[in-house]
This record gives C-alpha cells, structure tokens and sequence, in this order.
C-alpha cells in the first residue's frame, strides 16, 4: 500500500460544527486529492492539489475547503457541517494524474 | 463535460458464470480508461487501464472508441472477485483528474 493516511478514520458531529479530515502522505508524490463516495453517486471530486498552496475546485466544491502548506498534508475542511455532507471521505494521491492511491477512507456523520 | 455511465448497480453471478460489467463515456476527445476495484474493508486499487492493454486477475478490457465503451470482463467469475467496481476516465490533453462512473457491486455467489 501506498504510505497515505487519513484521520480520524470516524467521526460524529453536530449540524453547524466545523470539521478538518487530514490526508498525509510519505509518498512525496505532487498531487492530492479528496474524493466523496455515496450511494447511487460513485466517487466525486470535492478539489484537489497540484503542489504546496496549489488547489482547484472538483465536482462538489460547495461548503469545502482544502489547505495544502506542505508536501505531504492536505487538509480537507468543512466550516459548518450539514447533514448532506455525510458521507465516507477518500483522500488520494499520484504522481501522474494517472494511477490514484487511495487512503482508507473517513466516514463522517452530522447529525 | 465528460461523463461515465455504470448502467448496473448491482451484478450478481454464480460462480464459474462470465462477468461483463458494461462502462460507456461521453468525451469527445481521445480519452484515458481505468478500471478501479475495491474489495471488501480494503482501498480503492487500480485493476487496469486501456492503454496497458493487460490482463489483471483474469480481467480484461478494451476501449471501443466506436461505441464509447470499456467494459469490464472475465470468463469465469470467482468468489473473490466480489466487490465494487468502478469505471473512470482521464481526459488525454494537459492537466486533468479522473472522473468517476457510480460504480458496479459484483457479487459471485458458490
């Protein structure tokens, strides 16, 4: 498995509370990316990095931001949660935009 | 905008049965095709992709740019091969990200 880690792996929160899942990588590769999976969706790009402090919007940008200061985090962040953004969150990274390696994965419920 | 089409939510076959998971895009351009597989409690992997032109645990793929289509097959299903497939696609010009079909559950039952 590729050296990437997500945390916290389950978390619980409120409506309205904020939220920061972390990525890290060992793997020194350029770009990062978070990825939402649901039911009846598949995966969706929320954004994704191409290099320290360079970030774009993916698919389902909306109430999400991401912070990268370094190489090997990337931090996803939800400033007030809602209930549409339960979900198990996937952070992925490559050196190409070719072949993804995927974390294992965050599930999040607001409740 | 690109788009990939998983029509089966669900495919469920006996075992020795052939598997065909069907995967269509609309890009007008000269894509890339991946196949992604993730098993039960493990990480989304990569299976294959078109450009490789392999077989990986008895699955193989071809890109019918006629037909938009890369489906996903193998002759004889086993039980391990359940899990849940999803097709993606990369746009073969600059930068891009891959985009996901909604994916395939496959389950082969003894």
């Amino acid at each position: 498995d590729a050296g990437i880690t997500q945390s916290p792996r389950h978390k619980v929160t409120e409506t309205g509370t904020p939220v920061t899942l972390r990525c890290h990588q060992t793997e020194n590769h350029r770009y990062m990316y978070w990825y939402r999976q649901d039911p009846g969706h598949g995966l969706r790009l929320i954004h994704y990095s191409y290099g320290v402090k360079d970030t774009d919007k993916g698919e389902v940008s909306d109430g999400y931001s991401v912070s990268r200061s370094k190489t090997e985090d990337f931090l996803l962040t939800l400033e007030s949660a809602t209930s549409s953004q339960t979900s198990v969150y996937f952070c992925a990274i490559s050196e190409t935009t070719g072949e993804l390696f995927f974390g294992e994965g965050s599930r999040l419920t607001v409740l | 905008a690109q788009r990939v089409t998983q029509p089966e939510k669900l495919l469920s076959v006996f075992k020795g049965a052939p598997v065909e998971l069907k995967c269509n895009y609309s890009y007008s351009g000269s894509p890339e095709l991946f196949w992604y597989v993730q098993y039960s409690r493990q990480r989304l992997q990569l299976l294959l992709r078109h450009i490789s032109r392999e077989s990986i645990k008895g699955f193989t793929a071809d890109l019918n740019k006629g037909e938009t289509s890369f489906h996903l097959k193998k002759p004889f299903a086993q039980e391990e091969d359940s899990a849940m497939y999803y097709c993606a696609l990369r746009m073969n010009s600059g930068y891009s990200t891959l985009t996901f079909g909604k994916g395939t559950m496959l389950l082969v039952s003894p």
